[in-house]
């Protein structure tokens, strides 16, 4: 099946200091996606990526389709407190059931004072 | 309300009980998914339910049953659980019929099997 690989599984940041972060597949995927969770909360859609090449930005959110369609990146500049939490990636098929997400497994961000 | 709703937000229960979790979605979506999360594990994907009907269960043990009465509604009911079984237990829903879509996740029910 498919497989995501997220780096890194953990950073350690200054507070505001720039973040990246990114997954790879052994697999093309038609959308990327990047979701936050929160400490004991479900993950929430930060950006979506439909199309390879894509640029888009959230806020001090970057994120990025790789133009060969199996990686993507996303970039936090000048990082805050309200940055921590666990960043997952997910890629998405085409049909059937690869059209059902990918998740990466995670980068853990802390951000120090 | 708005989003995906999951009741209760905590759990704990012995090995013996029957419980269910519940999740609402009040997005029309189609599609409603439940993953368990872990400490220090990637999201596992249970059970996913498309148009009401099951299209997949990852070879989950048997004492994790899920009913999907209809598009808006899922159930992940729970018998003679082990210790193992502990973990954030998430909703998602989709709407899978679109070409671009993501999973808008609940804020999940933390279990806890004593």
């Amino acid at each position: 099946g498919q497989q995501l690989n997220q780096s890194p599984q953990s950073m350690f940041i200054q507070e505001g200091e720039d973040v990246s972060m990114n997954c790879t597949s052994s697999s093309i995927f038609n959308t990327w996606l990047w979701y936050k969770q929160d400490p004991g909360e479900g993950p929430v859609l930060l950006i979506a990526l439909y199309k390879a090449g894509e640029l888009t930005s959230n806020g001090r959110l970057t994120a990025q389709f790789g133009i060969t369609r199996k990686d993507s990146f996303l970039n936090i500049s000048a990082s805050i407190p309200s940055d921590v939490g666990i960043y997952f990636c997910a890629g998405q098929g085409g049909v059937g059931s690869a059209r059902q997400l990918t998740f990466g497994s995670g980068t853990q961000l802390t951000v120090l004072p | 309300e708005t989003g995906v709703t999951q009741t209760p937000r905590h759990l704990v229960m012995g090995m013996t009980n029957k419980k269910s979790l519940k999740c609402e979605q009040h997005l029309g979506h189609n599609a409603m998914y439940w993953y368990k999360q872990s400490a220090k594990k990637p999201l596992e994907l249970m059970f996913v339910y498309s148009l009401e009907e099951r299209v997949e269960n990852n070879s989950v043990p048997s004492r994790f049953s899920p009913e999907c009465p209809n598009s808006s509604h899922l159930f992940l009911h729970l018998h003679t659980l082990q210790p193992e079984d502990s973990a954030l237990y998430l909703c998602a829903s989709s709407q899978a019929s679109t070409s671009h879509y993501g999973y808008t996740f609940g804020s999940g029910t933390r279990l806890t099997v004593v």
